[in-house]
């Protein structure tokens, strides 16, 4: 049973489209991120939830939306999608263990 | 200069070696010090947290040392399964946001 997950895995659309990512986790915690790895490999983190409320927000541009319908549920929206939106997003969860965090598999999303 | 700075390597290693990375970070009031690991194409785990007294987890050991602001971790014995990239990772803030280093890129060979 998957503890993060997230879908889809692979998204490829063109650039000026809006797409979505979900993310569920099964594991009752309450803090939800997500994270975008660029080419180089460098994991940043771009939001995070508590409990359904916005809590961290980086300085992401603001085509990108996040959305917690509850506690187990955060989703990424993207709209008029750029090149440079390339990269794969991770969502992950805030364990009881002090700091942990557990990642979902990851989306790969290309943009053409 | 970045938050989090490593050895971006790769390290290329025999089976059996003793292998060290080391990192540092910017922010002095940090709280929590991690190691991730990143296999190719996979979402980072968690490989330990990093306390000021050191600890060790089998073949694995990290230190802090908070003056330095410095991190380190010792791999002892490496497998070839130990292939992957490692992640110093360090949490500042209530929200618990975490900072991660580009990696060091470890390649173990028989």
């Amino acid at each position: 049973d998957t503890a993060v997950s997230q879908t889809p895995k692979y998204l490829v659309t063109q650039m000026g489209n809006d797409k979505s990512i979900k993310c569920e986790q099964n594991l009752g915690h309450d803090t939800m991120y997500w994270y975008k790895q660029d080419s180089k490999k460098f994991l940043k983190i771009m939001f995070s939830y508590n409990n359904k409320e916005l809590i961290i927000n980086e300085t992401v541009p603001n085509r990108f939306s996040p959305k917690s319908p509850d506690k187990a549920h955060l989703n990424l929206h993207i709209n008029s999608l750029e090149l440079g939106d390339s990269a794969v997003y991770f969502c992950a969860t805030r364990g009881q263990v002090p700091h942990e965090q557990y990642f979902g598999p990851g989306t790969r999303l290309t943009v053409t | 200069r970045k938050e989090v700075e490593q050895d971006p390597g790769p390290f290329n290693v025999p089976e059996g070696a003793t292998v060290a990375f080391n990192c540092t970070y910017s922010n002095s009031a940090s709280q929590s010090f991690f190691w991730y690991r990143q296999d190719c194409r996979k979402e980072p785990k968690l490989l330990m947290s990093v306390y000021s007294s050191g600890n060790e987890d089998g073949r694995f050991t990290a230190q802090l040392n908070r003056a330095s602001q410095y991190i380190s971790l010792l791999i002892r014995d490496s497998k070839l399964s130990d292939s992957a990239t490692y992640l110093c990772v360090v949490s500042s803030g209530g929200y618990n946001k975490l900072i991660f280093g580009a990696g060091t890129r470890l390649a173990v060979h028989p």
